[in-house]
């Protein structure tokens, strides 16, 4: 497995405001997802960060809006940039084991990120 | 593309019944199926996982079979806890279409209750 965590834990914002929310893992791992968990809901793939290259987002999901950095094999950011009350949201990163994705591979997720935008 | 249907919550039960969660999926290809765990206030925990038909999964007395025949993961304890009490998620691991890269889709959860 992997160790992760998030920083911050949680956070209360001002609309129109930015967070940026950053994943540290215990060791190098090659890919890195970011979700979204609304509230009372299931988890939403937001983009994947590889190191060396720009993030792939899902359909839903611009660079403006959630910039991604992925300086190094053990670290990332997101942003919530522009925020509204609909962002209020979990965010959670998650690491895959290996080279590349495979199938076999097990994603391990931080504790999450709580942010509430008023 | 991918999905997981999850059985609809909440699922409400006294310590030491058996526990049943239903789990089907659609995939093209072989995914591998996981079960996941959220405890209340924390992230997400690997409860466990299968990576080919008939494999069967297991962890701290929970086990879910991988049928390829019934496209299904049904999550299964004999004898639940209150400490069990937990959101539960499906998920599939699954080649993205017309891609080299996999991707985990989840169900939308199930709320489990233990009471005393």
């Amino acid at each position: 497995s992997a160790v992760i965590s998030q920083k911050p834990s949680r956070d209360i914002c001002q609309r129109g405001t930015s967070l940026t929310i950053q994943c540290q893992v215990d060791s190098q791992v090659t890919m890195m997802f970011w979700y979204r968990q609304q509230p009372g809901q299931s988890l939403t793939l937001i983009a994947t960060a590889n190191q060396g290259s720009e993030a792939t987002y899902e359909s839903g999901f611009v660079i403006d809006k959630f910039p991604i950095s992925r300086p190094n094999l053990t670290f990332s950011t997101l942003t919530v940039s522009n925020m509204s009350p609909e962002d209020s949201s979990i965010y959670l990163c998650s690491v895959g084991r290996g080279t590349g994705v495979r199938v076999t591979d097990t994603q391990y997720f931080g504790p999450g990120t709580r942010l509430t935008v008023l | 593309g991918d999905s997981v249907t999850q059985m609809e919550g909440p699922v409400t039960l006294s310590e030491e019944a058996f526990l049943t969660i239903n789990c089907t999926y659609t995939a093209t290809g072989y995914p591998s199926l996981f079960w996941y765990v959220q405890y209340p206030g924390e992230g997400l925990q690997l409860l466990l996982k299968a990576t080919k038909a008939d494999d069967k999964g297991s962890n701290k007395g929970f086990e879910a079979t991988y049928r390829k025949e019934t496209t299904s993961f049904h999550l299964e304890k004999g004898s639940v806890q209150v400490s069990d009490s937990a959101v539960y998620f499906c998920a599939l691991n699954g080649r993205v279409s017309g891609g080299s890269n996999y991707k985990l889709t989840f169900g939308k959860g199930t709320l489990l209750t233990v009471n005393p």
